[in-house]
């Protein structure tokens, strides 16, 4: 089942914050999160695996919520390359198949 | 990070003939590939699950007798798409991953598919 992703978009200006959240109605093993940009192919940024961990590097983080199944995805200080659309993909573990479901996608624009 | 390529980036062809797509890994090996399509504005709605020497998994709707994978070797898996018809052009975008506990999918640049 597709993962619920908001919000659809956001603009921000150069050197503000966005949180963009993932959430899933089944159980989770993982939350991958991928930025977008326009043409171009998917670039992972990072995974988070069940038991609520925190990852992060530079100003890109994000956490996992295991009871809620939710994901969150943080951008602090927001930068002109951090425009582009930003997928999560969930993993439900279970069967002889790994896979990822990815959301809709949210489009974040940073503007100068 | 690892290094995914996909050949060709562009393809135009007259509708009924068919299309190879080539889906490498340069400096790893791939236990698992994916193929995805993408339509503009969309997410990416996975296709197929191969692994090396083994049959792809189709997802539901996916037409296998159309979209024929080959997973040939740990670092080449090809999509042909047969008798193209102008619904068929999407951008198609193929994934990696070299396996483990974290599954981390590493994708190639895409090919955008036209069918005239």
């Amino acid at each position: 089942q597709q993962p619920v992703q908001s919000p659809q978009a956001v603009i921000l200006r150069e050197g503000e914050d966005a949180v963009i959240n993932c959430s899933s109605s089944k159980a989770l093993y993982s939350v991958h999160w991928y930025r977008q940009k326009h043409g171009e192919a998917p670039v992972f940024l990072m995974i988070l695996l069940k038991g609520g961990e925190q990852k992060g590097h530079e100003k890109i983080s994000a956490s996992f919520n295991e009871k809620k199944q939710q994901s969150s995805l943080y951008l602090t200080a927001s930068q002109l390359s951090y425009s582009g659309t930003y997928f999560c993909g969930t993993e439900i573990r279970g069967g002889s198949n790994y896979k990822l479901t990815f959301g809709k996608g949210t489009l974040l624009t940073v503007n100068p | 990070g690892a290094v995914v390529s996909q050949h060709p980036s562009r393809v135009i062809c007259k509708s009924g003939t068919s299309v190879k797509i080539e889906c490498r890994s340069l400096d790893f090996q791939a236990t698992t590939m994916f193929w995805y399509r993408q339509f503009p504005k969309q997410s990416l709605m996975l296709m197929a699950t191969s692994n090396e020497g083994s049959k792809a998994t189709y997802e539901q709707g996916v037409e296998k007798d159309k979209f024929l994978i080959n997973h040939a070797s740990l670092t080449l898996s090809t999509l042909t798409v047969t008798s193209a018809h102008p619904e068929d052009s999407s951008f198609y975008i193929c994934s990696a991953t070299s396996g483990g506990l974290s599954y981390e999918q590493y994708f190639g640049p895409g090919t955008r598919l036209t069918v005239t």
